[in-house]
């Protein structure tokens, strides 16, 4: 059973627009939630993170949304950069579970067209 | 650069031979914890220590898998008698335990096993 699910396996974005990347959870006892950015070959590294007090966060040119109502994340990249063609994973995790077990979404795969 | 180090970074072998990874994870970091990565999914959690004590295990670690963290530094993940079903991307990642709240993990790069 996939508790965190990002149903969109790709997404193609013009150089300079904004990317959406969406991802949906369904355990309520979520409270801390991560984006990470994975190259070929490498582990994923982590980008931004949120928690259930806040809807908004914002890094540069990363900004993670939380609508903890429709149990729905995304994260913004804005202006695109052909460097950020990568797969994007969200995880979910929660202080109740006594350590940070996450649990991660399938990806999405980002391809930021020159 | 004081990341989170593993070794090797590819292992290929043959069906029912034994296999040890390394981590050497964040050198502050008490928290260590073994995830799998396959095609197409994320990463899966496997199993957890919280300095040398290994806290959680998920079910998908069978009883080939073993892991150990000796000392509470670096790990190791042994796979015995492997199987065609183990190829994966076995990863590792470490954080630091903060009261009250969660932290990020932060990964490395990876060992690739392939059974053929």
């Amino acid at each position: 059973d996939q508790q965190v699910k990002q149903n969109s396996p790709s997404l193609s974005v013009q150089e300079g627009r904004i990317s959406i990347l969406n991802c949906d959870y369904t355990n309520s006892m979520f409270d801390y939630f991560l984006w990470y950015k994975k190259y070929p070959a490498e582990g994923p590294t982590f980008l931004i993170s949120i928690s259930s007090i806040k809807d908004k966060n914002e890094d540069g040119r990363f900004t993670v949304f939380l609508n903890k109502s429709a149990k729905h994340l995304s994260l913004h990249i804005v202006p695109s950069q052909p460097g950020d063609s990568a797969v994007y994973f969200c995880a979910a995790s929660a202080i109740g579970f006594g350590f940070n077990k996450f649990y991660f979404g399938s990806g999405t795969k980002l391809n930021v067209k020159p | 650069d004081t990341g989170v180090s593993q070794d090797p970074r590819h292992k290929i072998t043959k069906r029912g031979q034994n296999v040890t990874f390394r981590c050497d994870p964040i050198s502050e970091h008490n928290r260590l914890y073994w995830y799998r990565q396959t095609l197409g999914q994320g990463p899966e959690f496997l199993t957890y220590f919280q300095n040398e004590a290994q806290l959680e295990k998920s079910r998908l670690l069978s009883d080939r898998f073993s892991a150990e963290r000796p000392k509470g530094s670096f790990s190791t993940l042994e796979i015995q008698r492997t199987e065609q079903g183990d190829s994966a991307m076995y990863l590792c990642a470490s954080s630091l335990a903060e009261s009250g709240r969660n932290t990020p993990l932060h990964f490395g790069n990876g060992t690739r096993l392939t059974v053929t």
